[in-house]
């Protein structure tokens, strides 16, 4: 079954940078496009932007291009995000997911919670 | 970015009663918009895509409806674990965007 696995929680501090991981199974990891999203408490759910496995194409929400960079290891089928010069407001919870069945996401990672603190 | 906006914010309902969420996108998404269900501490879970295409595994008393500009959510019967939050998504193109959620509780 497709599973998507992401670490629980992260401690960083302000200003540093944080690579966070998602390690896919129970599909072909090259043959759909990984997601990212952001949830803040408050804020809502917002998509940062999509990687293409097979050749690491990427497509980022405007909002996010200084801010997120995706990768991936097909070696591993692991995808990760890595996001630079943290601070208060990347605090928040951060899910990798893919449209499986091709419309919407429907395969979510558990999420990782992200905390920006010194 | 198409804005999408959701109504309402929150809503307190029983066990049995039928309730139904409404989401507006700023612009023609035609059916590509999806549902969502997040519980407190997990991961979302699509309930509907397409605008009323039932996910695998989805209970019937879920449906979804609209298209263009306007879509509705509605829940008949509520059960127990029907309690949450909802969010709209269109997946009407790049980038995606969401709207605020719903947060469904026991009245």
């Amino acid at each position: 079954q497709v599973q998507l696995q992401q670490p629980g929680a992260e401690l960083v501090k302000p200003g540093a940078s944080v690579k966070l991981s998602c390690k896919a199974s129970g599909y072909t990891f090259t043959s759909y496009w990984m997601h990212w999203v952001k949830l803040r408490p408050g804020q809502g759910f917002e998509w940062i932007g999509e990687i293409n496995p097979s050749n690491g194409g990427t497509n980022y929400n405007e909002k996010f291009k200084r801010k997120a960079t995706l990768t991936v290891d097909k070696s591993s089928s692991t995808a990760y995000m890595q996001l630079s010069s943290l601070t208060s407001e990347d605090s928040a919870v951060y899910y990798c997911t893919i449209r499986y069945y091709g419309s919407a996401m429907d395969y979510w990672g558990q999420g990782t919670s992200v905390t920006v603190s010194s | 970015d198409i804005q999408m906006t959701q109504s309402p914010a929150s809503l307190s309902a029983s066990v049995g009663e039928t309730v139904t969420i409404t989401c507006r996108a700023s612009e023609n998404i035609y059916s590509y918009l999806a549902w969502y269900q997040q519980k407190q501490g997990k991961s979302p879970q699509l309930l509907v895509y397409n605008a009323k295409t039932l996910a695998e595994g989805v209970p019937s008393r879920f449906s979804g409806s609209g298209s263009g500009t306007q879509f509705s959510l509605k829940i008949n019967s509520l059960q127990p674990e029907d309690f949450g939050s909802y969010y709209c998504q269109h997946h009407y193109g790049t980038p995606y965007t969401f709207g605020g959620g719903t947060k469904l509780e026991i009245k």
